[in-house]
């Protein structure tokens, strides 16, 4: 099983801010690493897939980066739809896993 | 247009059995990943289980043994039966598309809740 760590848990911020979420392995997953964004009683939403490829439709302001073991997502100017909780998920063997994720609130 | 609609949750005794089913339209399950992911209320995401276009299938450890995945072709429609059901079982249960090639998951469902309670 690979154990993944996902920091922070909850991240105080403010629109315009720059913000990063990190995403560390027990074993490398080379780029095998999609994040999500969820909102409140909504199902996820795909940001990126293979760690730095945005997902069709997916504002810029969202990028990603790493490899192997530590990954991380960047929202380079938040925006008030941003607030949401944040999961980072590898899918390079089974059992397939989820970070614990990030709530990014209103400062 | 993609959609994908979950069915079947409820409540449901501790050791009892349930089916979930999710019809797909838009596209072709058999031609895809399809993924089961669950997330117990106020937590966060699990992923539980996925099949493969080719029809292979792979499970959560907490789960193997106890749930199936399967899908009806002439339905387009995909299935979760869970067995032996258990208090920790209790989550919404999302229906999901893989992206090509299990690259992440492109398309959800609006997710159906299983409440495992006496």
């Amino acid at each position: 099983v690979i154990w993944m760590t996902q920091s922070p848990s909850l991240l105080s911020a403010s629109t315009g801010d720059r913000v990063t979420i990190s995403c560390r392995m027990s074993q490398g997953i080379s780029s095998y690493l999609a994040w999500y964004q969820q909102k409140p009683g909504k199902a996820p939403e795909l940001l990126i897939y293979a760690a730095s490829t945005l997902q069709s439709g997916v504002p810029s302001r969202f990028s990603g980066s790493g490899s192997g073991t530590d990954f991380t997502l960047t929202i380079s100017c938040l925006q008030s739809e941003d607030f949401a909780t944040y999961y980072c998920q590898q899918y390079y063997s089974f059992p397939w896993t989820f970070g614990q994720g990030t709530k990014v609130e209103i400062k | 247009e993609v959609q994908l609609v979950e069915s079947g949750g409820g409540l449901v005794q501790p050791g009892g059995s349930l089916r979930l089913s999710c019809a797909a339209s838009g596209f072709t399950v058999s031609s895809n990943y399809m993924s089961w992911v669950r997330q117990a209320p106020g937590k966060g995401l699990e992923w539980v289980s996925v099949i493969y276009s080719g029809g292979s299938t792979y499970y959560a450890d907490s789960v193997k043994g106890r749930f199936t995945i399967s899908r009806d072709n002439s339905k387009n429609t995909l299935y979760l039966q869970m067995n032996s059901l258990r208090a920790e079982d209790t989550a919404v249960y999302y229906c999901a598309r893989e992206r090509e090639g299990g690259q992440g998951i492109d398309y959800w469902g609006q997710g159906t809740l299983v409440t495992v309670s006496s």
